[in-house]
């Protein structure tokens, strides 16, 4: 069974640009669950999409969005990138617990 | 609100010796707590969870951890540490309503494991 994938792997984006990360979730898992990880900051929960609705949301701006398409595989967008966003961010999908795809490395300059 | 303390942000132990990663949860209703790893650039690994039921928990790569309701801890151990565990270990509470499996998670401790 494969497992959460994301891609990109690496992005680099120059301050102000968009950013747009995917997340494919494991066969049959229909939540969606985005992380950040920043240096110094931990992991910080985003979003949460469950059946093509964003279910939750973390403590950030509206400049972080996304969507979960039909298929549950979903995409987070970050507009107006600045500095302090450059992180790892994880997507997950859920069964009881939350499994984890390797993650995409933004980094903004 | 649910949220989990890891005691001591980085922890150093000679390999051969006994690991002990300390966890701290407070939570308002019964919890589910999970331990998770993370090598240098990759994403988060499930180590193991505790939901319902057995109190001691076992997991991959030789861990195990037990939920102690009375102190509130869910401590991560292995008996034996080798030179492949060293990373950066998470422990998270579920939180139980408004956020499906919504997890918190601490804020990690490094593990060191010296020759």
């Amino acid at each position: 069974e494969a497992g959460v994938t994301q891609s990109p792997t690496h992005l680099i984006k120059t301050r102000g640009q968009q950013a747009t990360l995917r997340c494919s979730p494991i066969s049959g898992h229909t939540s969606v669950y985005w992380y950040q990880q920043a240096l110094g900051l931990g992991l910080q929960f985003l979003l949460w999409y469950d059946e093509g609705e964003e279910r939750n949301r973390g403590n950030f701006p509206p400049r972080f969005s996304g969507r979960q398409f039909p298929n549950y595989s979903s995409e987070l967008n970050v507009n107006a990138l600045e500095l302090e966003d450059s992180a790892l961010y994880l997507c997950a999908s859920s069964f009881l617990g939350l499994e984890f795809g390797q993650g995409t490395r933004l980094t903004v300059v | 609100a649910q949220s989990v303390t890891q005691l001591g942000s980085h922890v150093s132990v000679s390999e051969g010796a006994l690991v002990l990663l300390r966890c701290n949860y407070s939570s308002s209703v019964p919890p589910y707590l999970f331990w998770y790893v993370q090598y240098p650039n990759q994403g988060l690994q499930l180590l193991l969870k505790y939901t319902t039921g057995a109190t001691l928990v076992k997991g991959i790569n030789g861990f195990e951890a037990e939920f102690k309701k009375s102190e509130t801890s869910f401590h991560l151990t292995k008996p034996s540490a080798h030179m492949s565990d060293a990373a950066e270990y998470f422990c998270a509470v579920r939180v139980p309503t408004g956020g499906g499996n919504k997890l918190t998670f601490g804020t990690g401790t490094q593990l060191k494991v010296e020759l």
